[in-house]
């Protein structure tokens, strides 16, 4: 079956620490993967998505990349900033159109 | 309205009553998805519409739980006798892309609700 795992939070960094939220995959076929954003008080945004191995998404300073060896789309950041405090989803695409979520993992960036 | 818009954004009900929510997703958008976001159990798929049909349903959780769309627009899901279990956030999600990769699902603010 089709399933998300991603890292546990709460994850609390200091403004321009390097970030690493893990997540890691099980899926038939060829999903395609995702990374959603939710900031506070607000509904889920798309951040960046993959729809194939080897693809690096990328966008607001944020990358990761589709790593069919490692079943593994974990999302970066350089630097973050004080904004960039939310709960990051990563999720896939499946076979039949149905989405997959990970649990969330909260961030929280201190000036 | 620019993005997918919900109501109500909050709602409180007691055990047994039924509640409806609704989900107005973006004009033209023929997909529209449900999902439900429990605390500690990340989202949660519901149910599937491509235009007025639902291809998928396998995410509903139990025959209390039912959703329509009309006119290729608005959808409803309504919860039948409610459970405290029940309680969460429900989100809607609207695309304008058909079955394929990459598609970019637009969420609402989501539905709390809390069932006491």
């Amino acid at each position: 079956g089709n399933s998300v795992t991603q890292m546990e939070g709460p994850v609390t960094l200091s403004e321009e620490a390097f970030l690493t939220i893990n997540c890691t995959y099980t899926a038939t076929g060829y999903p395609s993967l995702f990374w959603y954003v939710q900031y506070p008080g607000e509904g889920l945004q798309l951040l960046l998505k993959a729809t194939k191995a080897d693809d690096k998404g990328s966008n607001k300073g944020f990358e990761a990349t589709y790593r069919k060896e490692t079943t593994s789309f974990h999302l970066e950041k350089g630097s973050v900033q004080v904004s960039d405090s939310a709960v990051y989803f990563c999720a896939l695409r499946g076979t039949g159109n149905q989405f997959y979520f990970g649990t969330g993992t909260s961030l929280t960036v201190i000036p | 309205g620019a993005g997918v818009s919900q109501s109500p954004s909050n709602k409180v009900t007691e055990k047994g009553k039924d509640v409806e929510l609704r989900c107005d997703p973006i004009s033209g958008h023929t997909a529209l998805y449900w999902y439900r976001q429990s605390l500690g159990q990340g989202l949660e798929f519901l149910i599937y519409f491509q235009g007025n049909s639902a291809p998928d349903k396998s995410g509903l959780p139990s025959d209390r739980f039912s959703a329509e769309r009309t006119g290729g627009s608005v959808s409803t899901l309504t919860i039948q006798r409610t459970q405290q279990e029940d309680s969460a956030v429900y989100l809607c999600a609207s695309s304008s892309q058909p079955r394929g990769s990459g598609e970019t699902q637009y969420f609402g603010p989501g539905t709390r609700l809390l069932v006491l």
